[in-house]
């Protein structure tokens, strides 16, 4: 089964960008399935962010469109995310996961990083 | 977007006995040209990321125990859990791939009683 590995600051200044990368291992990151950034603050529910197919293709929710990046790099088998213009709102648990094949269901997570936004 | 409402926020079931979890949704997540159901749910314990328990409404995850399924069409869906055990314990999500942005239900947190 493919393993997903956040990485990242857990503390990021108000006004400021907010990077993570998310490690593919244990399998191909240039499959037919989409590479997704979900959040959820402390004590509530899933936010989806958005989705990156491995050509380069993506989505984003459009709450958070005009401050969301995401992008891949195949030779490194990883995806990441940025998010700019941070505010305190934005403080939550960030997973990465993959879509199940045929499905944008997430069948595979990682174990989630939390970054605040904090001066 | 489809918006994602889940009943009750929380409930409490007796160990073996059944716990039903809805979800409704504000439009059809039906695609008509393959009569599928794009609606998920996820089972999510403290400390721990989603794990994803069904797909397409009533598809049961590998290795997901029989005690879980899945029913519903349209914009009502409902996962039960047959026979409660201990290690149920959690927070249940639905999610729809109908459409983009991807959106989840707000979670309904299972306990014993």
């Amino acid at each position: 089964h493919v393993q997903l590995q956040e990485s990242g600051p857990g503390l990021v200044k108000p006004s400021g960008t907010l990077s993570l990368t998310c490690a593919v291992s244990a399998g191909s990151i240039s499959t037919d399935n989409w590479w997704t950034w979900v959040r959820q603050p402390p004590g509530k529910g899933l936010e989806w962010i958005g989705e990156i197919y491995h050509s380069g293709i993506t989505n984003y929710n459009p709450s958070l469109k005009s401050r969301v990046t995401i992008s891949v790099d195949k030779s490194k088998s990883q995806f990441s995310l940025k998010l700019n213009s941070v505010t305190a709102a934005d403080t939550a648990i960030y997973y990465c996961a993959r879509s199940l094949l045929g499905t944008t269901a997430f069948d595979c997570w990682g174990l989630g990083t939390l970054v605040s936004v904090s001066s | 977007d489809i918006v994602m409402t889940q009943s009750p926020d929380s409930l409490a079931v007796s160990l073996g006995e059944r716990a039903t979890i809805n979800c409704k949704s504000s439009q059809s997540v039906l695609y008509s040209s393959n009569n599928k159901n794009y609606l998920a749910w996820y089972q999510q314990k403290p400390g721990q990321p989603p794990k994803l328990l069904i797909y397409w409404a009533s598809t049961r995850e590998s290795g997901v125990p029989d005690r879980f399924s899945g029913s519903g069409s349209g914009t009502d869906f409902t996962l039960t859990i047959s026979s409660l055990q201990p290690e149920d314990v959690a927070v249940y999500h639905c999610q729809q791939y109908y459409a983009t942005p991807r959106t989840f239900g707000q979670g309904t947190k299972v306990e014993i009683k």
